[in-house]
């Protein structure tokens, strides 16, 4: 059974720090991994998806990577901005013709004016 | 553009009480719809998917039903709550066979009495 870590679970930074959140799942054999945003009592917002065939992806300030066979995955944010303040969750679907993803239970991220 | 919606965005219900939620998209046609459950101190948990009108497929036992009666219409049921079907209900459709990049509706806050 798949399960999906995500360390750490808060996290308070300075604005304009650059940081790194984590993620980790235990079965390898996934289709993608997407990392999602969700502002408290909100839906998730899709940030970045990538295949498993890929390596990372880039939109904006956020950069996530994969890498596959060690089961993780990380999500860069650069410059980090007050508006930034969300939980973000990462979600690996599996490979084959499932289609639920599992999610992590998410870090909390708070940028500090 | 695609917009998914559900109502209502808030509800308190005591226990024994029927359920409905609705959840619609618009802007797609055939899409995969999901529906998820994030409860208090846990991540979200896949319910419901449908990948097409009155396909469903479950992945929790539990006294919750799902209905697709039209193509961008997908409706979460109970006949009788408990008080742990509290939490924060959300829908998700995805449209790309490739990717099957999820994207989610609002939510709606079940409160059970």
């Amino acid at each position: 059974k798949q399960e999906v870590t995500q360390i750490p679970a808060a996290l308070s930074v300075p604005e304009g720090e650059n940081l790194v959140l984590n993620c980790s799942f235990t079965d390898s054999a996934i289709y993608n991994l997407q990392w999602f945003r969700q502002d408290p009592g909100k839906g998730l917002t899709s940030l970045l998806l990538i295949q498993s065939s890929q390596r990372e992806q880039t939109s904006g300030r956020l950069n996530a990577s994969l890498d596959k066979s060690s089961g993780r995955s990380t999500l860069y944010i650069a410059a980090s901005q007050p508006g930034d303040s969300a939980t973000y969750l990462c979600a690996v679907r599996p490979g084959g013709s499932a289609r639920q993803l599992t999610f992590g239970s998410g870090t909390q991220l708070t940028v500090l004016p | 553009s695609q917009t998914i919606h559900q109502w209502p965005a808030t509800l308190v219900q005591p226990v024994g009480s029927p359920l409905s939620l609705e959840c619609t998209v618009e802007g797609t046609s055939n899409p995969n719809l999901y529906w998820y459950r994030q409860a208090a101190g846990r991540g979200l948990q896949l319910l419901f998917y449908s990948v097409g009108i009155g396909q469903i497929s479950s992945e929790v036992p539990q006294n919750l039903s799902a209905s697709r009666p039209q193509d961008r219409q997908f409706i979460l049921s109970s006949k009788k709550l408990l008080l742990s079907d509290s939490g924060f209900y959300l829908c998700a459709w995805s449209g790309d066979r490739m990717t099957d990049t999820q994207y989610f509706g609002p939510g709606t806050r079940l409160t059970v009495l």
